[in-house]
């Protein structure tokens, strides 16, 4: 199983565009996150969904969207991207029937606004 | 805000248990504790959890005081690879539920 996988591994945008950051699970998790992580700093939550068809803010919500697309896969948009944006970001995916399923984290994006 | 408490850094030598601390006074009798660790810039990765009972998995031990105010992750022989930053958390058990990440405890292991 490829646990969660994350697209793309790096992107470099310059201030004013727009993206979407994929993330797509294999282990049927009802619920997903998004963090993102400063240099030097732990991670911060920006959106997740407990399950499939509900979203919620995290932390760190100004400037972000997120699609539940279906129960496999958890979107992140940023419309408008800024240099504070730039960050490596991580999904993490949790669940099944058990409440203290631990979260499995993908590799991360690697994201820079110039 | 994290509602837990590390110190920035720890050191341990190689083949010495490790034992990272964390402060969690603050905790509802409905929260459990979580451990993760962060190797490099890799995605955090799951160690262990408990809620007032001491545990041990493969990877570590968990002790956790009976006040539940707060607990210690012991590496029993900690390797080169066990070098890391650690994230100790608490988290209500409900499903869904977010965890919050603070700035963690980084773990240097010298040889």
């Amino acid at each position: 199983n490829a646990g969660v996988t994350q697209t793309p591994k790096f992107q470099v945008l310059k201030t004013g565009q727009s993206m979407t950051l994929q993330c797509a699970q294999d282990m049927n998790h009802n619920s997903m996150y998004w963090y993102r992580q400063d240099p030097g700093m732990g991670l911060r939550l920006i959106y997740y969904s407990a399950s499939e068809g509900t979203t919620d803010k995290g932390e760190v919500p100004n400037g972000y969207n997120v699609s539940r697309l279906n129960k496999r896969e958890f979107s992140l948009r940023l419309e408008s991207a800024a240099p504070s944006q730039t960050s490596v970001y991580f999904c993490a995916s949790s669940g099944g029937q058990g409440l203290n399923s631990p979260l499995h984290f993908g590799n991360g994006t690697r994201l820079t606004v110039t | 805000d994290a509602k837990t408490t590390q110190p920035p850094s720890m050191d341990c030598a190689e083949g010495r248990a490790a034992n990272l601390p964390c402060n969690h006074s603050t905790i509802s009798g409905n929260e459990y504790v979580y451990w993760y660790r962060q190797i490099h810039s890799q995605g955090p990765q799951y160690i262990i959890h408990g809620l007032k009972n001491n545990e041990t998995n493969e990877m570590a031990s968990l002790i956790i005081t009976e006040d539940r105010k707060s607990s210690t992750l012991i590496l029993p022989h900690a390797t080169l690879r066990d070098t890391a930053v650690y994230y100790c958390i608490v988290r209500v058990r409900q499903a869904g539920t977010a965890l919050i990440f603070g700035k963690g405890t980084t773990l240097s292991v010298s040889s």
